[in-house]
């Protein structure tokens, strides 16, 4: 139990334009999702926290305009990365959780390039 | 500030020995969760093991186990018989209860390559 899925695994774009990447719970109900940007070699860096239903809550300099993110239902949340740029290129994870301080369980990732 | 700290940057053993990775952790919360999540080259965070703080009894999985040392905020990885599967970045983490700052904590991770 506990798998999460993420969509697409990689995908590479053109600078200005957006892209949607899909997180999926697959077998539990997620009532909070992360989204974690890793840097190569770095550890992972929080973005933002998404409550089903509800706005999601940015760290401080993530820009909540250029990385929305949409928590619609209890297995599914997405990120979308708008006019994207080269600095944007980056690993994308995406974590789910029954409850905010439950146990977070990771996507595969998406690796995203931006040309 | 919640930090977690991994004092080895990368460590190295002999399929079928031992190794231990190191954690320490700071923070002021009575309430907690600990954490060893495994991220091979695929690059997918498997989580190994989680410690309940108000617990004494230290966890296990398989060959995998902790020493969880509350009172020094420590919270070491032992991998017994270390297999080739097991080279991967290893990240400790917390996650505070209360506070309203419930977020995951990581250390910067250590690489353990496993040898034939």
């Amino acid at each position: 139990g506990a798998v999460v899925s993420q969509h697409p695994s990689w995908v590479i774009c053109k600078s200005g334009t957006s892209v949607k990447i899909e997180c999926r719970s697959l077998d539990f109900q997620a009532t909070t999702m992360f989204w974690y940007r890793q840097f190569p070699k770095q550890s992972l860096m929080l973005m933002a926290t998404s409550n089903e239903g509800s706005k999601a809550t940015y760290e401080q300099g993530v820009e909540k305009d250029k990385f929305l993110i949409n928590h619609a239902s209890l297995t599914l949340s997405t990120l979308t990365v708008t006019s994207a740029h080269p600095e944007d290129s980056s690993f994308y994870i995406c974590s789910a959780s029954r409850r905010i301080t439950d146990t977070q369980y990771f996507g595969p990732g998406t690796r995203l390039t931006v040309l | 500030a919640q930090t977690v700290t991994q004092s080895q940057p990368e460590m190295s053993v002999q399929e079928a020995e031992t190794v231990t990775l190191s954690c320490t952790y700071d923070t002021s919360e009575n309430n907690y969760y600990l954490f060893w999540y495994k991220q091979p080259p695929s690059r997918q965070m498997i989580l190994v093991i989680r410690q309940e703080a108000y617990k004494q009894q230290n966890a296990t999985e398989n060959r995998f186990s902790v020493n969880f040392q509350k009172a020094a905020k420590s919270f070491s990885l032992k991998i017994s018989d270390s297999q080739l599967g097991d080279t991967a970045m290893y990240f400790c983490a917390f996650i505070p209860l209360q506070g309203g700052s419930e977020k995951l904590v990581f250390g910067k991770g250590t690489k353990l390559t496993v040898n034939p």
